[in-house]
């Protein structure tokens, strides 16, 4: 069992405001990962870390931005919130094991952008 | 064209019955194949994690891999209504980290 953790879980927020989504993880893996998902799509990676003081965007564009200051936490901030941004974020991290480099994912958060 | 295609449903099952839950792809490069199961509202969750061709078996879910017809198969035996959710095929390449993800497909498993 996976122990990453989003905060919030559901945001309903104004145009304009700035938000900061939180993810942590206690199992201590190197790489992490900002997925975007809206209802019925696929997972969209846009954002991605492989360790400490390293970030870097993912395959779709996204006006987000992430940190990453401590191996344990990965936080997603948008400046300045627009209608397009919402949608559900999901975080993760990954470690190589025996199986190869297994994924794993939080429960998400849900933003909705009025 | 997409690199992954699911079809995304829903299928609709009565329970017991033998599922069946299929991905093609078009990057002959895919090396490493999953299986994630999303309930309603949550992440997805690792089921099935295949390496290369083959099959592989866990309890009551099987995951097949065909890379040469670019096609990967999960099926579920004596499926229950627990099991309805949206499962999400996801590849990666050998030395990439990222994963490419189908749309997924829902499942609906009635009593």
């Amino acid at each position: 069992e996976a122990d990453i953790y989003q905060t919030p879980r559901y945001l309903v927020i104004g145009t304009g405001k700035k938000i900061t989504l939180e993810c942590s993880q206690t199992m201590g893996h190197d790489k992490m990962y900002w997925y975007q998902q809206d209802p019925g799509m696929e997972l969209h990676l846009i954002h991605y870390s492989y360790g400490v003081n390293s970030t870097e965007k993912g395959d779709l564009s996204s006006e987000s931005t992430v940190s990453r200051i401590r191996t344990e936490h990965f936080p997603l901030t948008l400046e300045s919130a627009r209608p397009s941004h919402t949608s559900q974020y999901l975080c993760a991290s990954s470690v190589q094991g025996d199986s190869g480099n297994t994924i794993y994912f939080g429960e998400g958060s849900w933003l909705t952008v009025v | 064209q997409k690199e992954v295609e699911q079809d995304p449903g829903p299928l609709s099952v009565p329970e017991g019955a033998i599922v069946s839950l299929n991905c093609t792809y078009s990057n002959s490069a895919f090396q490493y194949f999953m299986w994630y199961r999303q309930y309603s509202r949550k992440g997805p969750e690792l089921l099935m994690y295949t390496y290369s061709s083959g099959n592989k078996e866990d309890g009551r879910f099987t995951a097949q891999v065909d890379k040469s017809s670019k096609y990967i198969s999960l099926f579920i035996r004596d499926s229950q209504p627990s099991d309805s959710a949206t499962y999400l095929c996801a590849m990666r390449r050998t030395g990439f980290q990222k994963l490419v993800f189908g749309t997924g497909t829902r499942l609906l498993v009635s009593p």
